[in-house]
């Protein structure tokens, strides 16, 4: 069965600390997806990044770096001098080819980042 | 212009009222879902769309009826609102098969819905 899993539910970091956002996932297929997403105040749900189970590569973009280690079955967000505008709620998910088209959502890890 | 669109943003309503909330996509994507946000955050899908067909119907009240007319539209009516239907939906698309934008979910912009 899939399952996201976040642990960390609440994170608070003091603006320009950096700070990493763990995921865990489960699945029995070879081929899935995996994506971060963030929701800001304001209620929208951002994409910020995909990754696919044949690419390991770690990936950075800006201040923004996904380490995804499929020995561990992780694909951990790290966020490299914060900012206030980096609080919101981050959401790993994680889609599989054994249950269709669904995307299943972690519960979340809110970030709160203080001046 | 917005890829994901869906209309109200916000809708108070008295319990036992029937209401609609409509989605739409201009990404030309040929999955469309409907996901339920509750309180604490929790994001669970309730239906799933490809090409006008139903794929995913996890467990819902049969209160709760989507309908595609098109592959770039997905409704959802909801009969008999209750207390608990009170959350924030989102509506979603996809494309299952290749593109740069392959097998990546993108959301519309939330319909916060109160029941009182």
């Amino acid at each position: 069965a899939q399952k996201v899993t976040q642990a960390q539910t609440e994170i608070s970091v003091v603006e320009k600390e950096d700070v990493t956002l763990d995921c865990v996932y489960e699945t029995r297929d070879t081929t899935y997806y995996l994506f971060w997403y963030k929701q800001p105040p304001s209620g929208e749900l951002v994409f910020l990044i995909r990754r696919n189970s044949f690419d390991e590569q770690n990936e950075i973009s800006g201040r923004y770096s996904w380490n995804f280690q499929k020995s561990t079955s992780s694909f951990n967000f790290t966020i490299t001098a914060s900012q206030v505008v980096d609080s919101a709620v981050y959401f790993c998910a994680l889609r599989d080819d054994n249950y269709g088209q669904n995307f299943v959502f972690g519960p979340g890890t809110r970030l709160s980042v203080l001046p | 212009d917005t890829a994901v669109s869906q209309t109200p943003k916000y809708l108070v309503t008295q319990m036992g009222n029937d209401k609609s909330i409509k989605c739409e996509q201009n990404l030309g994507h040929d999955t469309m879902y409907w996901y339920k946000q509750d309180s604490k955050k929790f994001l669970k899908i309730m239906f799933s769309y490809n090409n006008k067909e139903l794929i995913i119907n996890e467990t819902v009240p049969n209160r709760f009826s989507p309908k595609s007319p098109d592959k770039a539209h997905l409704n959802l009516h909801i009969n008999s609102l209750e207390l608990g239907d009170s959350a924030v939906y989102f509506c979603a698309s996809s494309q299952t098969l290749g593109g740069a934008s392959g097998n990546t979910i993108y959301f519309g912009e939330g319909s916060w819905l109160t029941v009182v």
